[in-house]
């Protein structure tokens, strides 16, 4: 496609409840990263995919946390059992030039967990 | 290990009046920097990047930024402020130049416009 897409773009679940993210990265592209932007932590990185393998799974938050990717293409964050402190926003971002490292953002998915 | 510091979380221009957002990294290798800047209810856009080239880069919208080794420091200017610039401006770095890199983000600096 012609950019990162993500969905839903607003998800509103309930304490406890299982959510899933969902992110198309742009055609092409090998590397594949997802971030999480919340008032409190600001903006930080989660976990990367370099095609389906995820080489670095240190950013995670807890083992509710867990993300795959198939076909080198879309890739799902899973969120188990959700707490009210992972309501943020999920941005998914994706990079082909792994040498200049420039990776292009999706608008991100807002969860709100009450 | 590395990481940025951006001081000031809010900073309020004129329009027409200089641009300038400090960002200063640390880092025990050659870093790569960015600039992002995100819009309302957007994604992160890139505005610029250093990547061990010329210390003075150009970016878009009429932004750039200059590597200071000495300073250690990567501040983002443009010298006429456009009420279009009304945004949240992320300095970032990465080392890992062959591996993962994942970006390490500054706390953000969210520039008001008046007119």
């Amino acid at each position: 496609g012609a950019g990162v897409s993500q969905s839903p773009s607003n998800k509103v679940t309930e304490k406890g409840k299982d959510v899933e993210l969902r992110c198309d990265p742009i055609s092409g592209h090998t590397a594949l990263y997802w971030y999480r932007q919340s008032l409190g932590q600001g903006l930080e990185f989660l976990i990367y995919f370099q095609g389906n393998s995820a080489p670095d799974k240190s950013g995670l938050p807890s083992d509710r946390f867990s993300a795959e990717r198939t076909g080198g293409s879309v890739s799902t964050l899973t969120i188990q059992r959700t707490q009210q402190e992972d309501s943020a926003v999920y941005l998914c971002a994706s990079s082909g030039d792994v040498a200049t490292s420039e990776q292009f953002f999706g608008p991100g998915t807002r969860l709100t967990v009450l | 290990a590395q990481s940025v510091t951006q001081l000031g979380s809010h900073v309020s221009v004129s329009e027409g009046a200089l641009v300038l957002l400090r960002c200063n990294y640390s880092s025990s290798v050659p870093p790569y920097l960015f600039w992002y800047v995100q819009y309302p209810n957007q994604g992160l856009q890139l505005l610029l990047k250093y990547t061990s080239a010329a210390t003075l880069v150009k970016g878009i919208n009429g932004f750039e930024a200059e590597f200071k080794k000495s300073e250690t420091s990567f501040h983002l200017t443009k010298p006429s402020a456009h009420m279009s610039d009304a945004a949240e401006y992320f300095c970032a770095v990465t080392l890992d130049q062959t591996g993962a890199n994942n970006l390490f983000f500054g706390t953000g600096t969210r520039l008001t416009v008046i007119p």
